[in-house]
């Protein structure tokens, strides 16, 4: 079983939709979980990050986290065309030093 | 905003060459790391670098990568003898090693190797 799971997708939604994007990850001692946004031939952007059950806000992005169920999720309301790009997750056993784990991300495109 | 930069943003290589892929961390970073992504893969953690020695190494990061901090703005990652299968996006990124982890990235430099 792979360390992270992420639907590669690609997802393709209208302007305005709801997006939900998922990883699920095996290693129990993953505790720091983000989401990072990469554009095509440039480096992951790091958009939200938390390290507790529940869910964090931001903007138009929700991170959710369940880690009971090793599952996190990244919600986009409202969806914009300049949304389109791919949506890593992240995950790391402790802050710090530590080296993060991906998961492969998922192409999400946002039609006009 | 402060970021990462590296240079150069493509370098090509005859297999068997030896390459020097640069990064400037953010200035008030402590740790520094390099990851690369093979087209199409997922990013893959390659070392990070901490107090001027590697704190942790991926099996990927075998005898023939280096990393050296030779001042103190530059963060270097060095190939000895490229292989073909050593193309890919490698990214650079840094951290003030504060509990979030937060990493920022820069913008990577695509190594073609012939």
């Amino acid at each position: 079983q792979k360390e992270v799971e992420q639907d590669p997708g690609p997802l393709s939604v209208p302007e305005g939709a709801i997006v939900s994007l998922n990883c699920t990850y095996s290693n129990s001692a993953f505790q720091y979980f983000m989401w990072y946004r990469q554009y095509s031939r440039k480096g992951p952007e790091l958009l939200m990050y938390t390290y507790s059950s529940g869910n964090k806000e931001d903007g138009r992005f929700t991170a959710q986290v369940d880690k009971s169920s090793k599952y996190i999720s990244l919600f986009i309301r409202d969806s914009q065309p300049s949304d389109s790009a791919t949506y890593l997750c992240a995950m790391s056993d402790s802050g710090g030093y530590q080296k993060v784990t991906f998961g492969t991300g998922t192409k999400l495109q946002v039609i006009p | 905003e402060p970021e990462v930069t590296q240079t150069p943003s493509h370098q090509v290589t005859q297999m068997g060459q030896e390459v020097i892929l640069r990064c400037v961390p953010i200035s008030n970073h402590l740790y520094f790391y390099w990851y690369r992504q093979i087209l199409g893969q997922k990013v893959e953690f390659l070392v990070s670098f901490y107090n001027n020695e590697i704190s942790e190494k991926s099996e990927i990061f075998d005898d023939q990568f280096s990393v050296e901090r030779p001042d103190g703005s530059n963060f270097t990652l060095k190939i000895r003898s490229t292989k073909l299968e050593d193309s890919a996006m490698y990214f650079c990124a840094s951290s003030t090693g504060s509990s979030y982890n937060e990493q920022f990235f820069g913008p990577g430099t695509r190594l073609t190797v012939l």
